[in-house]
């Protein structure tokens, strides 16, 4: 059984720049959630993905976008970075949509800098 | 606002001790809490779970408190061990998969 993979590990862009991080989900899993990790913060959810549809959002502006395929691996897009946009960037998967958490698998992150 | 918060950025104790990690929260709405370890260069692992209908779980080396009218909660690892030495994020959801996780706290176990 594979685990939750995101590519790429690390990158770094410039300011107004837009960015692709990817995350290939554990076998099984159908939800795809993105978090964002600042600097000595914990995650902050982003928004989830369920059958291809976006289903919830956090409190970040649209210029964050994502997607889900078929496979049930997603992307998650950022447009017109901004220097506080540098974070470590998590997807996590889970096989039941809904209720209750403890099935998230989370990747080890792609860890974004913008300068 | 921070609705999960862990106020204590670290903590060190000493192997075959006790750890406790402390985390409160402020939304009464709140129905289910998790703990969740991570190490550096990995992601979050799930640790321990408790639902707000119970007060105690327990798994092994790990409970997990849960203080309802206090809206507190805390993870005790006993012994502590040097491989727990690691972030400890408590989260928490409202009749949702998606979580709220506190700011974290670095444990460090020594010899």
């Amino acid at each position: 059984e594979t685990g939750v993979t995101q590519s790429p590990t690390h990158l770094i862009k410039t300011r107004g720049q837009q960015v692709t991080l990817r995350c290939s989900s554990q076998s099984g899993h159908n939800t795809v959630s993105w978090y964002q990790q600042a600097l000595g913060q914990g995650p902050q959810f982003i928004f989830q993905y369920y059958r291809e549809e976006e289903n919830g959002r956090g409190n970040f502006p649209p210029r964050f976008s994502g997607l889900q395929f078929p496979n049930y691996s997603s992307e998650l897009n950022v447009n017109a970075l901004e220097l506080d946009d540098s974070a470590l960037y998590l997807c996590a998967s889970s096989l039941v949509h809904g209720r209750p958490p403890y099935g998230y698998t989370f990747g080890s992150g792609t860890r974004l800098t913008v300068v | 606002d921070q609705q999960v918060k862990q106020n204590s950025p670290s903590l060190s104790v000493q192997e075959g001790r006790i750890s406790i990690l402390n985390c409160d929260y402020t939304n009464s709405m709140f129905d289910y809490f998790l703990w969740y370890k991570k190490y550096p260069a990995e992601g979050p692992t799930f640790l321990i779970s408790i639902s707000s209908i119970k007060d105690k779980n327990e798994d092994g080396r790990f409970t997990v408190f849960l203080n309802k009218s206090a809206k507190h909660l805390s993870l005790h690892i006993v012994p502590s061990q040097p491989g727990d030495s690691a972030v400890y994020f408590c989260a928490a959801s409202a009749n949702t998969d998606k979580l709220i996780f506190g700011t974290g706290t670095r444990l460090q176990v020594f010899p």
